[in-house]
């Protein structure tokens, strides 16, 4: 099945600093790449998705890129803020059109 | 808006109890998941359901079971819960096909005594 690593764990950056964080999959069928960020005691929330036909996407002061030959896709922030403070989740479809398989989680902390 | 309920926020039960997690969706949404969340493994998938009556294992169903006899509601069971199973759930639901996007509920954070 689909294996989704995600990397770092944990990040620290100064306000007004970028963010980047990366995930790898391993299966090359996979063409649905979202991104949830969880802020704590809430549900994960969808905040950007890609699909395999488009290089990159952005949405204000978020972007994903993929790399469907290397089989990796990162979340960039600019210009963080301390309301970006949250876990980010990677995730790639599998098999099943809309089954998903989650990375680990990268907590990310947008310090003063 | 996408409504994902659950039915408990918090909930605590006993080894060898059946227990119960519900979830219910006001999308018309095809597909229902069931994951547990646990502190450095991210989302592992139990159970989903992509019709009525329907479901399919996920990573992890071993101790678990689903029930969905309604479009809207999808029912995670614990036949015998064991301490191992102290967790918080999530449930989430989407289309089957075009924007399959996922939408959570909540979370029900169980802890099994």
């Amino acid at each position: 099945g689909e294996n989704v690593e995600q990397h770092p764990s944990t990040l620290s950056v100064q306000e007004g600093d970028s963010a980047v964080i990366k995930c790898t999959y391993s299966d090359s069928a996979s063409n649905y790449f979202p991104w949830y960020k969880q802020e704590l005691g809430k549900r994960p929330q969808l905040i950007i998705d890609i699909r395999s036909n488009v290089g990159e996407k952005k949405d204000q002061r978020i972007a994903v890129t993929l790399n469907k030959t290397a089989k990796h896709f990162s979340l960039h922030i600019t210009e963080t803020q301390p309301e970006d403070s949250a876990v980010y989740f990677c995730a790639a479809n599998t098999g099943t059109a809309s089954k998903l398989t989650f990375g680990t989680g990268t907590r990310l902390q947008v310090t003063l | 808006d996408v409504k994902v309920t659950q039915s408990s926020r918090y909930l605590v039960k006993r080894t060898g109890e059946k227990v119960f997690l519900e979830c219910v969706q006001d999308m018309d949404h095809e597909n229902m998941f069931w994951y547990r969340q646990d502190p450095g493994l991210g989302l592992r998938l139990i159970y989903f359901s992509y019709d009525v009556k329907m479901k399919e294992k996920g990573d992890i169903p071993e101790g678990y079971s689903v029930s969905r006899e309604k479009k809207e509601r999808f029912s995670l069971i614990l036949e015998s819960a064991s301490t191992n199973q102290t967790s918080m759930y999530l449930c989430a639901s989407s289309f089957r096909v075009g924007s399959v996007a996922q939408h959570f509920g909540d979370g029900t954070r169980l802890s099994i005594l």
